[in-house]
């Protein structure tokens, strides 16, 4: 059965921390690996991954993708108020989307 | 960038009564959509992928007859929830791929619509 696991599931942090979230996969016909941050409505695109190794990214903002081992890493450095939101993370396979239960997180002044 | 606008937002009904939403591609056409539910502090669960002109393709478990799609021009689809009852309260969100662009093959999302079932 194919599965997207998200970790941790919630942090706080302080403002100015780094913050790594998590997430791996095991599905069949891999396509992609797409970040959203969801506020409190729809989720927003962050990044799309489809090859290993290859560092996206956007500000403060990071993303990379392991296919070998099956997982992704979100950094977030320099965090500030408005990054608190639910990140989640999909995997494509098979022209759907399937998401992992996502990582709240929150930081604070 | 690529546009989807969902309407209504929020919306209250009745037990009993039927609900629908809508989902439109407002600067591309989306051959297909996708519909999503959310539970509190869940994650967003495929429900059926929308296909215009053609039938909806249901996710495992979901009930065709109780969420009623119908994707019947390029940039329109419509989710109707039938004969509601308050487990069906939630929050649905649609989403489409543009297609071409520079975001072509990232999904968007609409804002949502959050049902509540009385």
């Amino acid at each position: 059965e194919d599965k997207v696991v998200q970790s941790p599931l919630s942090l706080v942090v302080h403002e100015g921390d780094t913050v790594t979230l998590n997430c791996s996969y095991e599905v069949t016909n891999f396509r992609s690996l797409l970040w959203y941050k969801q506020e409190k409505k729809a989720p927003t695109f962050l990044f799309m991954l489809t090859s290993s190794g290859i560092e996206k990214k956007s500000g403060r903002l990071s993303s990379i993708l392991d296919k070998k081992e099956l997982f992704s890493i979100l950094n977030i450095t320099a965090t500030q108020t408005g990054d608190s939101a639910v990140y989640l993370c999909a995997v494509e396979a098979w022209g759907k989307l399937q998401f992992g239960a996502g990582t709240q997180v929150v930081v604070t002044p | 960038g690529a546009v989807v606008s969902q309407h209504p937002s929020r919306v209250i009904c009745k037990s009993g009564t039927s609900v629908k939403i809508e989902c439109r591609s407002l600067d591309f056409q989306a051959t297909t959509m996708f519909w999503y539910r959310q539970f509190p502090k869940k994650s967003l669960m495929l429900m059926a992928t929308s296909n215009e002109g053609s039938k909806a393709t249901y996710e495992q478990g979901v009930e065709k007859d109780k969420f009623l799609i119908n994707h019947a021009s390029l940039t329109l689809s419509t989710l109707t929830v039938t004969s509601a009852h308050p487990e069906d309260s939630s929050f649905y969100i649609c989403s489409a791929r543009p297609g071409t662009g520079s975001g072509a093959n990232v999904l968007t999302f609409g804002a949502g619509s959050r049902l509540t079932v009385l």
